[in-house]
């Protein structure tokens, strides 16, 4: 079984709808990342959690939002969906201590905003 | 801030000859240094990555990197393409501090030429 899943893997929507994208890990790990892969600009963070308490805002968070159920559960969600948040979205995870730096990444979302 | 300079969004070559994506990074301060491959319909898995030490880092399926401090460069070279290297690949850097988070170039297109 994969240790960074990613739900659903593919998804269309509409113009104003909420849709909400979930990602799961079993590898333990206490920080987990939501970005966003676009053509021609490779991957932009959108949020990033150190653990359940502590959410961050990265680069381009504005039309999403984070929820951190528990530290394997990591949702992004757009409250109401444009069709310029069309893109394939991607959960990654690390940990602290160890072999920080590295991040390991889901098999990504890709969402279409009609 | 930091940004990921990739030349070159798409590389042709044959198959057996030299590999050679390019990378340059604007810190002034060396940052943490990774490329990233993503397959199609794929997550991004990591190759190979430089934190410290020895500046030519070996990675998986026979790439490797070298970091050049005075060219703030990271490029990434394979001796002999195979046919199985076609992906786009992802430079990725991370500041020296707990965040960690990672900023990507915008991405190189492999093809390989039978």
């Amino acid at each position: 079984d994969a240790d960074v899943t990613q739900t659903p893997r593919n998804r269309i929507t509409k113009t104003g709808k909420r849709i909400m994208l979930e990602c799961s890990q079993t590898k333990g790990h206490d920080r987990m990342y939501w970005y966003r892969q676009d053509p021609g600009l490779g991957l932009r963070l959108i949020y990033y959690s150190f653990d359940v308490k502590d959410i961050n805002k990265g680069e381009i968070s504005d039309g999403y939002s984070v929820s951190r159920q528990a530290q394997a559960k990591f949702s992004l969600s757009l409250e109401s969906a444009i069709p310029n948040q069309t893109a394939l979205y991607f959960c990654a995870t690390s940990e602290t201590g160890g072999d920080q730096e590295t991040q390991y990444f889901g098999p990504g979302t890709r969402l279409l905003v009609l | 801030a930091q940004s990921v300079t990739q030349l070159g969004s798409h590389v042709s070559v044959s198959e057996g000859a030299l590999v050679l994506l390019r990378c340059n990074y604007s810190s002034s301060v060396p940052p943490y240094l990774f490329w990233y491959v993503q397959y199609p319909n794929q997550g991004l898995q990591l190759l190979l990555k430089y934190t410290t030490g020895a500046t030519l880092v070996k990675g998986i399926n026979g790439f490797e990197a070298e970091f050049k401090k005075s060219e703030t460069s990271f490029h990434l070279t394979k001796p002999s393409a195979h046919m199985s290297d076609a992906a786009e690949y992802f430079c990725a850097v991370s500041e020296r501090d707990s965040s960690y988070k990672l900023i990507f170039g915008s991405g190189t297109r492999l093809l390989v030429r039978p």
